[in-house]
């Protein structure tokens, strides 16, 4: 069955130190592959996609995520945090031809000052 | 370009009522997507349409349904809400709906169950 892992509920991080997101997939295919924020409140906004082609794909906001197929895997990165990146961010799969995404259920990123 | 508009925000109903939400997609796009955000259970996938027609339905009870009208606004439908369907409801847009597309959110209806 299709399905996304997102293995960090909560994640706790100093402003300026760094980043990562798990996010690993379960697809018979290369799926696409989507990274979300989401503010309090609000909506999701599209933080970057890969589809194809160099595995090392950059967003938005200073964030970057990193293709391995090997390890079914799209783990999200940013150098250095700012307060204002404190959100929930979702990883995403576009299922082939069934015009159907799924989501992991999210990490809740907390900065510290 | 105006976003995914829904409305109304905010909506508080009782067991046993139904409740319809609605949704504006971007001028253009003719696919809508929705989906329900619970804690802990992340966004499921309710239904998706594209020119009036239902793709994709994703494992909810016939309690919850949709529609989408010619100018690619949709609803959705709740009928005999239980205290279970207390959630964030999002309403996703893109231009044609394939799996390779971006989908563009609106704010949410947020809907409580007393």
């Amino acid at each position: 069955a299709q399905s996304v892992t997102q293995p960090d509920i909560h994640i706790t991080v100093s402003e300026g130190a760094s980043l990562e997101l798990r996010c690993n997939y379960s697809y018979g295919a290369t799926p696409y592959l989507f990274w979300y924020v989401q503010s309090p409140g609000q909506g999701l906004q599209l933080l970057l996609k890969y589809f194809s082609g160099d595995t090392l794909v950059q967003g938005i906001k200073g964030f970057e995520a990193e293709f391995k197929r090997s390890q079914s895997s799209f783990n999200l990165r940013k150098p250095s945090v700012h307060w204002s990146d404190a959100a929930e961010y979702f990883c995403a799969v576009g299922a082939r031809g069934t015009y159907k995404y799924i989501f992991g259920t999210g990490t809740r990123l907390k900065v510290l000052a | 370009k105006a976003g995914v508009t829904q409305t109304p925000r905010y909506l508080i109903k009782t067991r046993g009522q139904q409740v319809t939400l609605s949704c504006s997609p971007i001028s253009g796009h003719r696919s809508v997507s929705w989906y329900q955000q619970t804690p802990g259970q992340g966004l499921q996938f309710l239904f998706e349409y594209f020119s009036e027609t239902q793709r994709n339905k994703g494992n909810f009870p016939g309690r919850f349904s949709g529609r989408q009208f010619s100018n690619s606004r949709s609803e959705m439908n709740v009928s005999t809400l239980e205290l279970g369907d207390s959630a964030l409801y999002l309403c996703a847009s893109s231009v044609t709906g394939g799996d390779n597309q971006p989908q563009h959110f609106g704010d949410g209806t947020r809907l409580s169950i007393l």
